[in-house]
């Protein structure tokens, strides 16, 4: 079964508003959670991590205050783009890592801002 | 930096072909080196790796050596199947951060099998 679970796995919003991401991990707890971005043919690209119980740190090229992180708990992390547009469609994909060298991917959540 | 540079898709092939995906990397050290394999609706999963030179990842028929004079990491089967079919994705390691790894992966290579 699945171990890392996102929701929503598809959105569609209007442009300047806010969605909120999930990433949940379901066998364990992470006290670190990475969440990558991916446009159309082209590679996953790292844009932050998220680490619970304080602030996440971010790539660079990546505006904090568009992309908001909470990791409130062991298992939880949110991603929330604020007010989005169209830019701003992506597919965006969270990591987990289950210890020494065993990484977990959730499937994905597909961004669409009109 | 580090980059990944992986063979561009879509490949497409008849069930029991051979298949070699290329993937050259840039890196400051010696990363280790990761294949993700991605089905249909479903999340990255390892599909072999590798740490130093040298080694070889093998899982499920899949193979792929890490060539510190070629700084390659070509994945290859000898005999693909229809459950095959999917998203290939080449990767190396950023290092590692509260157990999780930093990743930085190719684009992708999308593999169709036909029976």
């Amino acid at each position: 079964g699945a171990v890392v679970s996102q929701h929503p796995s598809w959105v569609i919003c209007k442009s300047g508003t806010s969605v909120k991401i999930e990433c949940r991990s379901l066998d364990f707890q992470a006290t670190t959670m990475f969440w990558y971005r991916q446009f159309p043919k082209q590679s996953l690209m790292l844009m932050a991590t998220s680490n619970e119980g304080s602030k996440a740190t971010y790539e660079q090229g990546v505006e904090k205050d568009k992309f908001l992180i909470n990791h409130a708990s062991l298992t939880l992390s949110t991603l929330t783009v604020t007010s989005a547009h169209p830019e701003d469609s992506s597919f965006y994909i969270c990591q987990v890592g289950g210890g020494a060298e065993t990484q977990y991917f959730g499937p994905g959540t597909r961004l669409l801002v009109l | 930096g580090n980059s990944v540079t992986q063979m561009e898709g879509p490949v497409t092939l008849s069930e029991e072909a051979f298949l070699t995906i290329n993937c050259t990397y840039t890196a400051t050290g010696y990363p280790s080196l990761f294949w993700y394999v991605q089905y249909p609706g479903e999340g990255l999963q390892l599909l072999l790796k590798a740490t130093k030179a040298d080694d070889k990842g093998s899982n499920k028929g899949f193979e792929a050596t890490y060539r510190k004079e070629t700084t390659s990491f070509h994945l290859e089967k000898g005999s693909v199947q229809v459950s095959d079919s999917a998203v290939y994705f080449c990767a190396l390691s950023r290092g590692t951060q509260g157990g999780s790894e930093k990743l930085v992966f190719g684009k992708g290579t999308k593999l169709t099998v036909n029976p």
